[in-house]
């Protein structure tokens, strides 16, 4: 079945340190998307991608960054200046413009 | 700021019952989308209407749009214990790519 896969479902960062979330689609989508989404709220964008080796900042991204240099990838860098990380982590993707979104299972982060 | 207002946050019914949701916007969109939440799960996109439509079917889900008011409502017929979940409104704006989603309501349906 096609699908957005994000690894792992539960990670934990110590101060100081940078952690990887991975994503990984196989709807062959052009365009990929990273939210965040904190108790009780609503979904705010990090950083998303149109096609392969190109990526835009979202409403979000100090803290953050990413990488497209493949299709199906789309993996997430939670950096040690985010001070704030702890949240609940959305990758999704979509067919192009205005499209419907397919979301994968999210990833939670949280401070040790 | 946020886009999508939805309205109520919280809503509790049974199961049988019919729940509405609503949605309010800020600026002028050409697609607005609903999306359901399970606890602890990603979205799963439910419908799109686009601004020159004014109401859409799925199932037992009705969706309105009012671009004169700036505002959209989820009609959920007959819900079942299942339809209990979050649902966002997600609007696109001026953006090709970028969806705004509101806070969600907690729809609760008892069996």
């Amino acid at each position: 079945d096609g699908g957005i896969t994000q690894s792992p479902k539960y990670l934990f960062r110590k101060e100081g340190q940078n952690v990887t979330l991975s994503c990984e689609q196989n709807l062959n989508h052009d365009a990929m998307y990273w939210y965040r989404q904190d108790p009780g709220q609503g979904l705010r964008l990090i950083y998303y991608s149109q096609i392969v080796n190109d990526f835009q900042k979202g409403d979000i991204a100090e803290g953050y960054s990413v990488s497209r240099e493949k299709k199906e990838s789309f993996p997430l860098t939670v950096t040690s200046a985010q001070k704030n990380p702890t949240a609940f982590y959305l990758c999704a993707s979509s067919k192009g413009e205005r499209q419907p979104q397919h979301f994968g299972d999210g990833t939670r982060l949280s401070i040790l | 700021s946020q886009q999508g207002e939805e309205d109520p946050q919280a809503l509790s019914i049974q199961e049988g019952e019919n729940a509405t949701m609503n949605c309010s916007y800020k600026t002028s969109i050409n697609n607005l989308q609903w999306y359901r939440q399970n606890s602890g799960r990603g979205l799963v996109h439910l419908i799109l209407i686009r601004s020159n439509e004014r109401e859409k079917h799925s199932g037992r889900l009705r969706v309105t749009l009012d671009t004169s008011k700036k505002s959209s409502s989820l009609l959920i017929t007959a819900s079942r214990a299942a339809d209990t979940a979050s649902y966002f409104c997600a609007t696109d704006g001026s953006s090709n790519y970028k969806l705004t989603f509101g806070k969600g309501t907690l729809l609760t349906v008892n069996p």
